[in-house]
């Protein structure tokens, strides 16, 4: 039972590095979602998608970008790393996005910026 | 938009009750969700009320008031692993998405 995985666990990057951050789900589900948990900040909404080939802005969009090629994978790019981008990434899936089926969530990437 | 509030840190004595308010602002409400996160670990789901009323699943019960804006989580028989943050999250809005509040420290002491 596989559920959200979520790939790399850690990550170290320099100031204007690029890296992906990967996302699979195994349920079938056509919410996906990325959100960034900072200290006394909750979870904050990066990007999400209602369904493959679908994406749409959220809370906090400004320096990722995303894609949903494939129903199971929702990948998360950072062009050019900045320190502000220092957080724990965290990606979710759902049946909908009423809030009444539960989000599904991977056990999230810890990114350093230096 | 959407907000929410609720307090930053809770603290209770093991085997006692605690009660983890939220309020809430939004636009098209439509649920009140009600997740768990252990230090270091992922949000995991606990509850949903979209309608008014409690609902209860063992030890955990939430609560909803929609005139009010207004629910809480209510934690009976407190366990030490029950420390945890506890996460209120709305969906409404017609954005097709949840938004989360800043959450609750919950420490459970002996």
């Amino acid at each position: 039972n596989a559920g959200v995985t979520q790939t790399p666990k850690f990550r170290v990057l320099k100031t204007g590095q690029s890296m992906t951050l990967l996302c699979a789900q195994d349920m079938n589900h056509e919410y996906m979602y990325w959100y960034r948990q900072d200290p006394g900040m909750g979870l904050r909404l990066i990007h999400y998608s209602v369904g493959e080939g679908t994406t749409a802005k959220g809370e906090v969009p400004d320096g990722y970008n995303v894609s949903r090629l494939k129903k199971q994978n929702f990948l998360l790019g950072l062009e050019s790393a900045a320190p502000s981008q220092t957080s724990v990434y965290f990606c979710a899936s759902s049946w909908t996005g009423q809030g009444n089926q539960p989000q599904h969530f991977g056990d999230g990437t810890r990114l350093s910026i230096l | 938009g959407q907000s929410l509030e609720q307090p930053s840190e809770v603290t209770a004595v093991e085997g006692a009750i605690v009660q983890i308010n939220c309020t809430y602002q939004t636009s098209g409400f439509y649920g009140l969700s009600w997740y768990q996160q252990h230090d270091g670990g992922a949000p995991t789901f606990l509850s949903y009320n979209g309608l008014d009323g409690l609902e209860e699943t063992g030890r955990f019960s939430s609560f909803l008031s929609r005139s009010d804006s207004y629910g809480y989580l209510l934690l009976q028989e407190l366990q030490m692993k029950d420390s945890a943050s506890y996460f209120c999250a709305v969906s409404g809005g017609g954005y097709q998405k949840v938004t989360f509040g800043t959450g609750t420290k919950l420490q459970v002491i002996p």
